[in-house]
């Protein structure tokens, strides 16, 4: 039962333009989103989050947008940047409650080629 | 600020044998959980530690077990290892009871079992 669906493999952008990561799920009870990306040899490093109370966060060149009826959350990166070639993973948790905090339910991944 | 650290990086061990990983948390997290990450898949969730107790744990048979230590280090253990046990294992540490506190993972340990 995937929970959490990147149905992209994978995406291939020019430099400067921007890079749309999708990512669907079906658990009504995560409240808690976060994206991650990864480097071959490296673990995930945390790139943004958000939270069910809000449809958007923005950080530098990347914005989170949460549409929580359709149950559908994306990754805009803007300009996309050769160094942003990597694989990228959606996650999300069930907060409420306050237990479970490290537990995260990942996607499969989209690996983002970004030509020069 | 010293990041989660986990050793061996690498490890190849026979089918049937034990295996014990090592993970530090990040400085001031007090929660570690650990992942196992298939090739070509996401991580998934094995268990987390808070307060020297497991806290959650996802859909992994008794054979993987874990320890918190007082320093919030920790290990897993893997017994009657299996080829499929073969993946990159991960850990993460945060702080429970921080809102929105994200994971911050090390870079794993990549077991081979043959």
């Amino acid at each position: 039962d995937q929970q959490v669906k990147q149905n992209s493999p994978s995406l291939s952008v020019q430099e400067g333009r921007i890079s749309i990561l999708n990512c669907d799920y079906t658990n009504s009870m995560f409240d808690y989103f976060l994206w991650y990306k990864k480097y071959p040899a490296e673990g995930p490093t945390f790139l943004i989050s958000i939270s069910s109370i809000k449809d958007k966060n923005e950080d530098g060149r990347f914005t989170v947008f949460l549409n929580k009826s359709a149950k559908h959350l994306s990754l805009h990166i803007v300009p996309s940047q050769p160094g942003d070639s990597a694989v990228y993973f959606c996650a999300a948790s069930a907060r409420a409650g306050g237990t479970s905090y490290g537990k995260l339910t990942f996607g499969q991944g989209t690996i983002l080629t970004v030509h020069p | 600020e010293t990041g989660v650290t986990q050793s061996p990086t690498h490890l190849i061990k026979t089918r049937g044998q034990q295996v014990t990983l090592r993970c530090s948390s990040q400085s001031g997290h007090n929660t570690v959980s650990w992942y196992q990450q298939a090739l070509g898949q996401g991580p998934q969730f094995i268990f987390q530690y808070y307060r020297e107790e497991e806290n959650g744990r996802g859909n992994f048979p008794p054979r993987f077990s874990g320890l918190q230590f007082p320093n919030y280090s920790s290990e897993l253990n893997v017994n009657a290892l299996e080829l499929d046990d073969s993946a990159l294992y991960l850990c993460a540490s945060s702080s429970q009871g921080v809102n929105n506190s994200p994971l911050h993972f090390g870079n794993g340990t990549r077991l081979t079992v043959t």
